[in-house]
């Protein structure tokens, strides 16, 4: 079945440091992916998304580039805040069949002034 | 402004008692779901409803159940059969199936 892998956190780094978290999927077909944050007792809010290979999703500075040869979909910003801190989850939907969103486990990133 | 709520905040459940979290979106999307969020893991799915009067099982329906007579509405309720409901609640919704998903500030679910 489907499955998504993210690095394991927490990540912590000090603030306008550069960010990588990485996002490895499994999927039978070609999924869209997806980024989602959420902010402590917060629910989830979608960061960004890209439905297709080579697809660059961005916003609020977070870029993430679907790479079908790799099958990775890895979250980088160039300069972290302190209000970036949060819980960072990869998630992917296939288009076809049973399918809903699968997500990974969360990567939490705490910055630091 | 649009969006989704959902209600309570915080809920307190007794051995043995059924209780009921409240989700309301005004987005007019066909399609919501229900998640649950354990510390350190992702979510899960529990069910899902792509139009009104319709519903489907996730992966851990076990326990819970769910109605969707009204587009707007998708209350789900935690029966007595749910051993560990302790957790985070999540409520989505998506213009239409496999659609991107939009949630709620979900509900915290404790145990008394």
């Amino acid at each position: 079945g489907d499955s998504v892998t993210q690095m394991e956190g927490p990540v912590t780094l000090s603030e306008e440091a550069f960010l990588t978290i990485n996002c490895t999927y499994t999927a039978t077909g070609y999924p869209s992916l997806f980024w989602y944050v959420q902010y402590p007792g917060e629910g989830l809010q979608l960061l960004l998304k890209a439905t297709k290979a080579d697809d660059k999703g961005s916003n609020k500075g977070f870029e993430a580039t679907y790479r079908k040869e790799t099958t990775s979909f890895h979250l980088e910003k160039g300069s972290v805040q302190v209000s970036d801190s949060a819980v960072y989850f990869c998630a992917l939907s296939e288009a076809s069949g049973y399918s809903t969103l699968t997500f990974g486990k969360g990567t939490m990133l705490l910055v630091s002034p | 402004d649009g969006g989704i709520t959902q209600s309570p905040k915080y809920l307190f459940r007794k051995e043995g008692q059924n209780v009921t979290l409240s989700c309301e979106q005004n987005l007019n999307h066909d399609a919501m779901y229900w998640y649950r969020q354990d510390p350190g893991q992702g979510l899960r799915l529990i069910y899902y409803s792509q139009i009104v009067n319709d519903f489907q099982k996730g992966d851990i329906a076990e326990g819970y159940s769910v109605s969707r007579e009204k587009k707007e509405s998708f209350p789900l309720t935690v029966t007595s059969a749910q051993k560990n409901p302790t957790a985070f609640y999540l409520c989505a919704s998506s213009r239409g199936y496999q659609e991107t998903q939009y949630f709620g500030p979900g509900t915290r679910l404790l145990v008394l």
